[in-house]
Formats: C-alpha cells, structure tokens, sequence
C-alpha cells in the first residue's frame, strides 16, 4: 500500500525556519517525482515545489524561491522541505505528493503537516 | 502563469442527480508532446485531495464510473452522473501543462 506521511511542522515565528518531511512506503520511491503542494486552512490548493527521482532538478514557486529547498533522500525513502525566512503567508497545510514524471501525476497524497507562522 | 477558472464556486445538489463542473484555462493546455495534462480532485472536509481524473478523462484507480471528465483545449468538465453522499466536499481542477496551477474549487452540497 502506498504511503506517504508528513512530518515536521509547528508554531514558528517570522523569519523562523523549519523541516518537513515526508516519509513514503509502498512504491518504489526513487522512481517518482515528488512534490510538495500547500493549502491554506479554508482555501485552495497552491503548488510549491518539485524534485526529480534523484534530485538533481529542483523547480519552485515564485512566492518561495530562494527561501525553501526542496531535497530528498531515496536510500530513506524520504522527501524534505527546508523552509527558511518564514513569513505569515506561509502558513498553510503542507502535503506532499508523487509524480510519474514532471506532468502532476498526483496520485497519492499525505495527510498533510500545518505550518502556522506567528509571533 | 495558467489561469484556471471553475465554474460554479458553489454546487447544491439533490442526491441521485446529475452534477456538472466547469474548468477554464487561459490558455490551450496541449502540451507539446500533445497530451492535455488536466486532472480533477476531490477533497472532503478534513482530508487530503484525491485525484479522480488525469488527462481530461482517464479514471483513476478504483474511482466510481459515475465519475466522468471531457474537454479540450481551453475548457474542460467534470461530470457526476448521479451525485451520493460521499461525493460532498470541494472539487479543484489542476492543469499540469504549464507547471501546475489549480482552479479556485466547487464546492458540492447536498440539497
């Protein structure tokens, strides 16, 4: 059974940091893409941040560009999300998800980890 | 950046009747490669998404056959053929042709 399961995330204030994480079972996890898509709390879904099967391709949103990396470790079956320099409009509920490829395959999702920044 | 544009925000339904879903892009979403990269998800209160349709109208697995997608294009329509109680939530289209940008949800209640 696929899995995917977030972790990580809290009450930080702004210009804080943070690292979710993602752990997947189930599926061969170096065979995907994975990313990462946020939702704030009544609102819709927004995409943040994508990484290729071994990590050498990294793409982000405009709005988190420069701030988060996005990283993985496939011998841990596990994807990352470093958030620096975090600011109010980054709370959000973080979800990661996987990919066949590069085109939002978006089969499977975690049940998702908030972020809440406030001080 | 792909605009996305659902139609309507708010969707009463009486159960066992047929709903309907509208999605519009600002742009053509045929890829290159030419496949249309327009998936459609579901989300209930306090779950995570689950994607229904991939590539305008391809089924994903074990999602009920009352569930149906079409499209081309620019315009693109989810349809339920008979609404149960289960389907309650919020649907968002997402296009990944262009990155990945979804529409803003409909939100189906029952009447």
């Amino acid at each position: 059974e696929v899995q995917l399961v977030e972790s990580g995330g809290g009450l930080v204030q702004p210009g804080g940091s943070l690292r979710l994480s993602c752990a997947a079972s189930g599926f061969t996890f170096s065979g995907y893409w994975m990313h990462w898509v946020r939702q704030v709390p009544g609102k819709g879904l927004v995409w943040v941040s994508r990484i290729n099967n071994d990590g050498s391709t990294t793409n982000y949103a405009d709005s988190v560009q420069g701030r988060f990396t996005i990283s993985r470790d496939n011998a841990k079956n596990t994807l990352y999300l470093q958030m620096n320099s975090l600011r109010a409009e980054d709370t959000a509920v973080y979800y990661c998800t996987r990919d066949d490829a590069d085109w939002g395959y978006f089969d499977y999702w975690g049940q998702g980890t908030l972020v809440t920044v406030s001080s | 950046d792909v605009v996305m544009i659902q139609s309507p925000l708010s969707l009463p339904v009486t159960l066992g009747q047929p709903a309907s879903i509208s999605c519009k892009s600002s742009q053509s979403l045929v890829h290159s490669d030419g496949n249309i990269y327009l998936n459609w998800f579901h989300q209930r209160p306090g779950q995570s998404p689950r994607r229904l349709i991939y590539k305008v109208s391809n089924r994903g697995s074990g999602v009920p056959d009352r569930f149906g997608g079409s499209g081309s294009g620019t315009d693109f329509t989810l349809k339920i053929s008979g609404v149960e109680a289960e389907d309650v939530g919020v649907y968002y289209c997402m296009q990944g042709t262009y990155w990945y940008t979804f529409g803003q949800g409909t939100k189906l209640e029952i009447k």
